[in-house]
């Protein structure tokens, strides 16, 4: 069954530095997404993607954070100068094969990507 | 975006005990999205509710969707420690998920 793919696992950064999660969305879905968890709360949106621009983003999703798609395949989410309040979990997702209005559909969480920041 | 709330927070119950969870809005939602995140794991999709007094079921799984579209509920009949893990409800708010904070079921055998 596909599934989406994240790297790396687990990131330790420290605080200021620039870190960029790795996802690669299932192979045909033309939605992309990123949410964060701190410990123990709730899942935050953070930003989605289609055609090749940000479709929505959220309040969270400051000048410090960036999304791309540089090939076909990779969607990565790039933080400039990392704050102590970035660590959380990340976790991409991604959904739709259809143009209109797939973003409507389940979305396909990956695994995550622990960021602590210190 | 639209808040849900859900409730309750946590939920303890016994192997064989049923369970429910609810998730309310102000305001009428477009859809209501149900998810699973196993402890240490990712959301795993489980549903979605659109039409008003919607009823779906999954096995031991019931899901409710409000007649008004204000509110949703999920029940677990004789609950199993596979259950064990956090249910949210989440609303789609143009492409974004909203989700609420979940409830975190723990089941003893």
């Amino acid at each position: 069954e596909p599934e989406v793919t994240q790297t790396p696992s687990h990131q330790v950064t420290q605080m200021g530095q620039e870190v960029i999660l790795r996802c690669v969305p299932i192979s045909n879905h033309l939605y992309f997404y990123w949410y964060r968890q701190i410990l123990g709360q709730k899942v935050e949106f953070l930003v989605s993607f289609y055609n090749n621009e940000i479709s929505e983003k959220s309040e969270i999703f400051d000048d410090q954070f960036s999304v791309e798609r540089p090939d076909g395949s990779n969607f990565t989410l790039k933080i400039r100068s990392t704050k102590l309040e970035d660590s959380a979990m990340y976790f991409c997702a991604s959904s739709g094969i259809l143009e209109t209005a797939g973003y409507e559909d389940e979305q396909f969480f990956g695994p995550g990507t622990r960021l602590t920041v210190l | 975006g639209q808040q849900v709330m859900q409730i309750p927070q946590y939920q303890h119950v016994q192997e064989g005990e049923d369970f429910t969870t609810y998730c309310n809005s102000s305001t009428t939602l477009s859809n209501i999205q149900w998810y699973k995140q196993r402890p240490g794991g990712h959301p795993v999709f489980l549903i979605q509710l659109v039409k008003s007094g919607e009823v779906k079921k999954q096995k031991r799984l019931t899901f409710q969707f409000g007649e008004a579209k204000k509110n949703s509920s999920l029940h677990i009949t004789a609950t199993q420690t596979t259950d064990v893990g956090t249910y949210f409800c989440a609303n789609q708010a143009g492409t974004a998920l909203i989700f609420g904070k979940g409830t975190t079921l723990s089941v003893s055998s």
